[in-house]
């Protein structure tokens, strides 16, 4: 596609329930980045991929986040037992090549995000 | 480990104003440096950045930025502001050489007056 795509956009879960947000990344991006974003602070790193190979997870805040990218297409996030303290924007992105040297500062296209409210 | 500041949480401003958008960052080892904007519900949008080269980079929408390394500071600014430039603004580093990780400060509502 044009550009990075999320779903859904939107989400209410009850607490304790599990939710998947997918992303699909711009078509022939190798690297792949999922963020959250609390209200009134900047995106959070949560993990990244280089194709399918989950290369950073350091950034899940614990073991009822996942995410994963079988294909080294497109991914899925998925928040197990949500807690309200889990509700925020999810972002996504995409760039070709995000490993060193030469795709060391290639530009990364965000996606509109998945709002997430645990209620 | 990096950690980005942004000095002012909102800015107001009136339209053909001048502004500028406060960022300083701290590291230990050398990174790059990106500002985003995020319009009312749309996704981050790379405005400009800095790999190498001169330290006054030029963006889209008349943006511009000045890298100062010992200062640690990559200020943005533009000469004369429009309403549609009300928007978020995120400052953002990476590491040289890493996998493009991004670091984003806490972000400055610019809200553009009449």
């Amino acid at each position: 596609g044009a550009g990075v795509s999320q779903s859904p956009r939107y989400k209410v879960t009850k607490r304790g329930q599990d939710v998947a947000l997918r992303c699909d990344p711009i078509s022939g991006h190798v690297s792949l980045y999922w963020y959250r974003q609390a209200l009134g602070q900047g995106p959070e790193f949560l993990t990244y991929f280089n194709y399918e190979a989950q290369q950073d997870k350091s950034g899940l805040p614990n073991d009822r986040f996942s995410a994963e990218r079988p294909e080294g297409s497109i991914s899925t996030l998925t928040i197990q037992r949500t807690e309200q303290r889990d509700s925020a924007m999810y972002r996504c992105a995409s760039s070709l090549t995000g490993t060193g040297g030469a795709g060391s500062g290639n530009t990364i296209y965000f996606g509109e995000g998945s709002w997430l409210t645990v209620v | 480990a990096q950690s980005v500041t942004q000095l002012d949480s909102q800015v107001p401003v009136f339209e053909e104003a001048p502004v500028e958008l406060r960022c300083n960052y701290s590291s230990s080892v050398s990174v790059y440096l990106f500002w985003y904007v995020q319009y009312p519900n749309q996704g981050l949008q790379l405005l400009l950045k800095y790999l190498s080269g001169s330290t006054l980079v030029k963006g889209i929408n008349g943006f511009e930025a000045e890298f100062n390394k010992s200062q640690t500071s990559f200020h943005l600014r533009k000469p004369s502001v429009h309403i549609s430039d009300t928007a978020e603004y995120f400052c953002a580093v990476s590491d040289i050489g890493g996998y493009n990780k991004l670091i984003f400060g806490a972000g400055t509502r610019l809200a553009v007056h009449p």
